[in-house]
């Protein structure tokens, strides 16, 4: 199994700042998972974050609004930039572990006003 | 292109009664498939998932489900809830093997009454 601690569980920043949500695991592994999950909508894969290679990004999402860092196997951050109200979301990280099971985060919830 | 459906956005049982969660998927081959539940405030939790073997498997926390691949489904069910059991359930499909990454349905609320 694999304990993920999510930081901040919530936040309500300004429209045009940036939020950078941190991820750390108590485990070493290979991949990390970024996941929006807006209201009523099921979860969307942001972009998966590879230690030691620039993170692949799924259609719609782009490095240059959600910049991701990932230094070591136990963590990981997500920025989301420029925010707008459209940016208010549960953001969520995930690893993968033992084949394919997926272990969350407690997620980020953030209002863009 | 895989899918996944909940036609459901928000049940309401009564305490005590059964459950059932709706979950019909699109996928070419032979799926990987996972409930998970998600409590308020709370990250994903796997309840349960279905590989292949047995068509019944059991979860979690008193959860089954049953994978019926002439349905297309993969419905969650409980025989008597409780109401720590509210919460947000969420079904997905994944390939099975290679770099596995599932896709979500988009979930749906329970919403449990004394």
């Amino acid at each position: 199994s694999a304990v993920i601690s999510q930081k901040p569980s919530r936040d309500i920043c300004q429209r045009g700042t940036s939020l950078t949500i941190q991820c750390q695991v108590d485990s070493q592994v290979t991949m990390m998972f970024w996941y929006r999950q807006q209201p009523g909508q099921s979860l969307t894969l942001i972009a998966t974050a590879n230690q030691g290679s620039e993170a692949t990004y799924e259609s719609g999402f782009v490095i240059d609004k959600f910049p991701i860092s990932r230094p070591n196997l136990t963590f990981s951050t997500l920025t989301v930039s420029n925010m707008s109200p459209e940016d208010s979301s549960i953001y969520l990280c995930s690893v993968r572990v033992s084949g394919e099971k997926l272990f969350f985060g407690s997620g980020t919830q953030l209002s863009v006003l | 292109a895989q899918s996944v459906t909940q036609p459901d956005i928000h049940i309401t049982v009564s305490e005590g009664a059964s459950l059932e969660l709706r979950c019909n998927y699109s996928y070419g081959a032979t799926p990987y498939l996972f409930w998970y539940v998600q409590s308020p405030g709370q990250g994903l939790q796997l309840l349960l998932k279905y590989f292949s073997g047995d068509t019944l498997v059991q979860g979690i926390k008193g959860f089954e489900a049953e994978f019926k691949r002439s349905q297309s489904s993969f419905n969650l069910r409980k025989p008597s809830v409780h109401w720590s059991d509210a919460a947000e359930y969420f079904c997905a499909v994944g390939p099975s093997g290679g770099s596995y990454i599932p896709t979500f349905g988009r979930g749906t609320s329970l919403i449990v009454h004394p």
